[in-house]
């Protein structure tokens, strides 16, 4: 079985530009969380999406959106970048939601801005 | 404010010893507790999944404990191998004002041959 994929690996965007990110999770799993990591704050807790409705939100600015398609896969995206947006994204997916089944993550997208 | 420690924030140890790693948290009420370890420049991988009844649970030369009364955990690595060296991370979901994860900051372990 495939596991998570992101794309892409690897963005540098500049200040003010806007960013979509895709997370495609494993088969059959309909949850997928997104999570920022950086070495100052450790891992956050972005969003997730359970069924194409978003069930959970962390505290970031409304910059920050997202969506869940039919067959499961996910988008991020981020407007009007920041300095401080610069990070590694990580998408986990899982079954169930989130709450106690076991999340599987993708390698990440890092993401440097300009 | 709900919060998520670990300790110590990094550790050397030889190839072949045990640790332990230390979680403490303040998230409450609880829902349940994980353990991850992330490989540097990879995403992080599941090590244990705990939920408020269950004070232990075993992954293969990973065990980890939960006492839920003074909130704490801690991960156990027994016969380390250089490929423990990694992060691991304790993350504490919660239902306070809506469903909260929050992760901690990690112990960042270093396995010497």
């Amino acid at each position: 079985k495939a596991g998570v994929t992101q794309t892409p690996r690897y963005l540098i965007k500049t200040r003010g530009q806007q960013v979509t990110l895709s997370c495609s999770p494993i088969s059959g799993h309909r949850s997928v969380s997104w999570y920022q990591q950086t070495p100052g704050q450790g891992l956050q807790f972005l969003f997730e999406y359970f069924s194409e409705t978003q069930r959970n939100k962390g505290n970031f600015p409304g910059r920050f959106s997202g969506r869940q398609f039919s067959n499961s896969r996910s988008e991020m995206n981020v407007s009007t970048l920041e300095l401080g947006d610069s990070a590694l994204y990580l998408c986990a997916s899982s079954f169930e939601s989130g709450k106690t089944d076991t999340q599987y993550f993708g390698p990440g997208t890092r993401l440097t801005v300009l | 404010k709900n919060q998520v420690e670990q300790s110590p924030q990094s550790l050397i140890i030889l190839e072949g010893k045990n640790c332990t790693l230390q979680c403490n948290y303040t998230v409450s009420p609880f829902s349940n507790l994980r353990w991850y370890k992330q490989d540097t420049g990879r995403g992080p991988v599941s090590l244990t999944i705990m939920t408020f009844s269950e004070n232990t649970k075993s992954n293969g030369r990973y065990t980890a404990t939960l006492d839920a009364d003074t909130k704490q955990s801690s991960l156990h690595i027994t016969a380390s191998q250089l490929s423990d060296s990694a992060s691991y991370i304790c993350v504490v979901s919660g239902k306070t004002g809506g469903f909260k994860t929050i992760f901690g900051a990690g112990t960042r372990l270093f396995v010497k041959a």
